[in-house]
């Protein structure tokens, strides 16, 4: 069946550097990929997504890059900020058929200040 | 707009009773999907209704089940809860089944 792995599970950055995580899904039909940022005791919010007619996104300090060959997208936070810090899930979508969105298991990002 | 609600947002059930959830989509979304989030495994696909009909399913046994009004609103039942069942159960509303999904605040069910 569809599945998303996503690495790391836990990432931990110094204040002002760099984070990335990685997701790898195995349907190649998927075309639609967010990525959502949920805080301790709160709900998923959406913060960047890329479709599968374009390679790279970016807002900010947020980017996302997308592989289709290989089947792997990336979530990367520039100058990391402590209010980076929470759980970032990734997701797969195919938006022409079943629509589900099958989600990577999370990463737990924690910036040092 | 408001955002996506659920009710109620905390609930205390024992073994073998049934829970109702309840989930109000953004104003104009007609989709509704729910998941089941846990520290192991994540958010969880439990199932998307769309203009009334279940469209997809997740692999949850049959105790779970949901429905979709005409008005959207969407309500997930579990029956002979297990301990395993406690969670955080989301919703998430989009405009239609391709667009984008918002999530609510969730429902956290501990089942003692």
């Amino acid at each position: 069946g569809e599945n998303v792995e996503q690495h790391p599970s836990t990432l931990s950055v110094q204040e002002g550097d760099s984070a990335v995580i990685k997701c790898t899904y195995s349907d190649s039909a998927s075309n639609y990929f967010p990525w959502y940022k949920q805080e301790l005791g709160k709900r998923p919010q959406l913060i960047i997504d890329i479709r599968s007619n374009v390679g790279e996104k970016k807002d900010q300090r947020i980017a996302v890059t997308l592989n289709k060959t290989a089947k792997h997208f990336s979530l990367h936070i520039t100058e990391t900020q402590p209010e980076d810090s929470a759980v970032y899930f990734c997701a797969a979508s195919e938006t022409s058929g079943t629509y589900k969105y099958i989600f990577g298991t999370g990463t737990r990002l924690k910036v040092l200040a | 707009k408001a955002g996506v609600t659920q009710t109620p947002r905390y609930l205390i059930k024992t073994r073998g009773q049934q829970v109702t959830l309840s989930c109000s989509p953004i104003s104009g979304h007609r989709s509704v999907s729910w998941y089941q989030q846990t520290p192991g495994q994540g958010l969880q696909f439990l199932f998307e209704y769309f203009s009334e009909t279940q469209r997809n399913k997740g692999n949850f046994p049959g105790r779970f089940s949901g429905r979709q009004f005409s008005n959207s609103r969407s309500e997930m039942n579990v029956s002979t809860l297990e301990l395993g069942d406690s969670a955080l159960y989301l919703c998430a509303s989009s405009l239609t089944p391709q667009e984008t999904q918002y999530f609510g605040p969730g429902t956290r069910l501990l089942v003692l």
